[in-house]
């Protein structure tokens, strides 16, 4: 039974680029979040996500950052016109249905480094 | 505005002791809380979680204490091993989705 994926690994973007953040939850799970690392800081939530539906993005900057969870495949997190600031770890779970106070999943992250 | 506080970044143990990690919250509206462990270049893992309607949770090596009045939990690892050695993330959460996250408090456990 794989664990939540989590493509690219590391990802390294020049300022302006767009960054795509691809996670594949584990088998069985229907529910995904995302969370950010920056240096030195713990894991902030940015947005939670089922299938086609974004539940609570309370957490996403409102500008250049949007995510999905298309039906068929991954979830994506997409960053548009990258700045160094937005060089930090991107953290994806997964849980088998939401709220409920359900453990969440972690998949390795991927490492944006902007340059 | 962190609603969750690790405030040692860093604990260093003899093997064989017991490691407690501390954590601070401010939201009374939290109701279940759990810690994580992350290794380098991993994801967290869950390592133990707590209702807020006990006091205690216990899973072999590990006991996690929670004091409602005081808004504070704490992780109790014994014996403490080398292989414990990670960070450890305390988090909390009210909704069941959006969980808040300490900064982490980096365990060593000395051979």
């Amino acid at each position: 039974n794989a664990g939540v994926m989590q493509n690219p690994r590391h990802l390294v973007r020049r300022r302006g680029q767009e960054a795509r953040l691809r996670c594949s939850p584990m088998k069985g799970h229907s529910h995904v979040y995302w969370y950010r690392q920056l240096p030195e800081e713990g894991l902030k939530f940015m947005v939670y996500l089922q299938k086609e539906n974004i539940i609570d993005e309370s957490g996403m900057p409102k500008e250049r950052f949007s995510a999905e969870f298309p039906k068929e495949g991954p979830s994506i997190l997409r960053i548009q016109q990258v700045v160094r600031g937005d060089s930090a770890a991107y953290f994806c779970a997964s849980s088998p249905r939401g709220g409920d106070h359900n453990e969440q999943f972690f998949g390795p992250g991927t490492r944006l480094t902007v340059l | 505005d962190q609603q969750v506080k690790q405030n040692s970044p860093s604990l260093s143990v003899q093997e064989g002791r017991i490691s407690i990690l501390n954590c601070d919250y401010t939201n009374s509206m939290f109701d279940y809380f759990l810690w994580y462990k992350k290794y380098p270049a991993e994801g967290p893992t869950f390592l133990i979680s707590i209702s807020s309607i006990k006091d205690k949770n216990e899973d072999g090596r590990f006991t996690v204490f929670l004091n409602k009045s005081a808004k504070h939990l704490s992780l109790h690892i014994v014996p403490s091993q080398p292989g414990d050695s990670a960070v450890y993330f305390c988090a909390a959460t009210y909704t069941g989705n959006q969980f808040y996250f300490g900064t982490g408090t980096s365990l060593t456990v000395i051979p």
